[in-house]
């Protein structure tokens, strides 16, 4: 089955700690995206990638860091520094950069006390 | 900053009533892109508009693109109660960035 796949669904984690949130895709995408959505608003970009070592920073960057050293994985880091981190974090891959069509994942809701 | 405002924020209709949610941007876009997330689910892609005064429609959606690549509209006649959900729209500037919409909850009573 082709798809991007989260994990976990649900994840809580102390104030203070950092905590990665994975993000797997076998679509053979090249552009991935992370988003950060809280209730009653739309989705906001913390940041993107279009190719596999590359990625750049979205609006709402500060407090997060990424990697992409494989075209199919693209794991999102919420660092101590985000000073709102609960909140339902979802990826997304589009196969024509970012012009295409973006397919997300079932995204992950964070919690932190 | 770039931003793409949507309204309303929510619309309660009747099953059989129709539904519109609209997109406006301050800056003129290359595309928009409509999106439905589910209550509960993940967004899930519905279609993209890329010129201008284009129309485009999906059985009982139908997808609007303003002359000037600025606004967008969703209208769906005759809403059924699967229909529920949120819709967003996404707008891509001239620099490739996605700025979605705050989205339109849609409640559909039977």
């Amino acid at each position: 089955d082709g798809g991007i796949t989260q994990s976990p669904k649900y994840l809580f984690r102390k104030e203070g700690q950092n905590v990665t949130l994975s993000c797997e895709q076998n679509l053979n995408h090249d552009a991935m995206y992370w988003y950060r959505q809280d209730p009653g608003q739309g989705l906001r970009l913390i940041y993107y990638s279009q190719i596999v070592n590359d990625f750049q920073k979205g609006d709402i960057a500060e407090g997060y860091s990424v990697s992409r050293e494989k075209k199919e994985s693209f794991p999102l880091t919420v660092t101590s520094a985000q000073k709102n981190p609960t909140a339902f974090y979802l990826c997304a891959s589009s196969p024509s950069g970012l012009a295409g069509e973006q397919f997300f994942g079932p995204g992950t809701r964070l919690t932190v006390l | 900053g770039q931003q793409v405002m949507q309204i309303p924020q929510y619309q309660h209709v009747q099953e059989g009533e129709d539904f519109t949610t609209y997109c406006n941007s301050s800056t003129t876009l290359s595309n928009i892109q409509w999106y439905k997330q589910r209550p509960g689910g993940h967004p899930v892609f519905l279609i993209q508009l890329v010129k201008s005064g284009e129309v485009k429609k999906q059985k009982r959606l139908t997808f609007q693109f303003g002359e000037a690549k600025k606004n967008s509209s969703l209208h769906i006649t005759a809403t059924q109660t699967t229909e529920v959900g949120t819709y967003f729209c996404a707008g891509r500037n001239n620099f490739n960035k996605f700025y979605f919409g705050s989205g339109t909850k849609l409640n559909v009573k039977p």
